[in-house]
């Protein structure tokens, strides 16, 4: 069955610090793989997306990920956290016969602290 | 600007009543989804819909319908509300494969 997996229910960083939260995936084929953000009582903001070329994908807010086939993760990364990056982050992949059918992790709660 | 929205924004209910929360977008998106966000489960698709007429189920359908009557909304229906049904409900469209989401706000609903 396709999935997948945030390994972290919660990281904390300190301000200025890098973080990274982890994700890895189970699906068939090649895979299309998202990073979202959600701020309290709002919905999910996209933050970047991987579908072919660089491993190293670049996105909104100094996000970026790298996408590991051999390991079959995509962890979202920053060099260096702000108090302002707190907040959920879901991991989400969706595949050629999905047929647009998205897949979401369970969610990790950032929390950068002064 | 085009957007995706949902109404209501909280709604309490009472067991055993029927209960739809509207989605309406402005993208012009043939896809569009229904989750449902829950501690610990993340999102969960609900429904999907990859244009009018077509629905699909997703991984926790029960107790949920759909109907895709034009392009831009699709509403979801509780036959009849359950305590464990209470949530936040996202409704979501994309374009196509590949592309990312766009979320609504969120529904919160609660099932006394």
């Amino acid at each position: 069955a396709q999935s997948v997996a945030q390994p972290e229910d919660q990281v904390n960083v300190a301000e200025g610090n890098p973080l990274t939260v982890k994700c890895t995936y189970s699906v068939s084929g090649n895979p299309y793989l998202f990073w979202y953000v959600q701020y309290p009582n709002r919905g999910l903001q996209f933050l970047l997306k991987y579908i072919t070329g660089d491993n190293l994908v670049k996105g909104s807010y100094g996000f970026e990920a790298e996408f590991n086939k051999s390991q079959t993760s995509f962890h979202l990364k920053k060099p260096s956290a702000l108090v302002s990056d707190s907040a959920l982050y879901f991991c989400a992949v969706s595949w050629y016969s999905s047929a647009s059918k998205i897949i979401f992790g369970s969610g990790t709660r950032l929390s950068i602290r002064p | 600007d085009a957007e995706i929205t949902q109404s209501p924004r909280h709604k309490i209910t009472e067991t055993g009543r029927q209960v739809t929360l509207a989605c309406h977008q402005t993208w012009n998106h043939n896809n569009m989804f229904w989750y449902r966000q829950d501690l610990g489960h993340g999102l969960r698709l609900i429904h999907y819909s990859y244009g009018v007429q077509d629905t699909n189920k997703g991984e926790v359908s029960d107790g949920y319908s759909v109907s895709r009557s034009n392009t831009e909304d699709l509403p979801l229906t509780l036959e009849s509300a359950a305590s464990s049904q209470t949530s936040v409900y996202f409704c979501a469209s994309t374009p196509g494969l590949n592309t990312e989401a766009f979320f609504g706000q969120g529904t919160r609903l609660t099932v006394v």
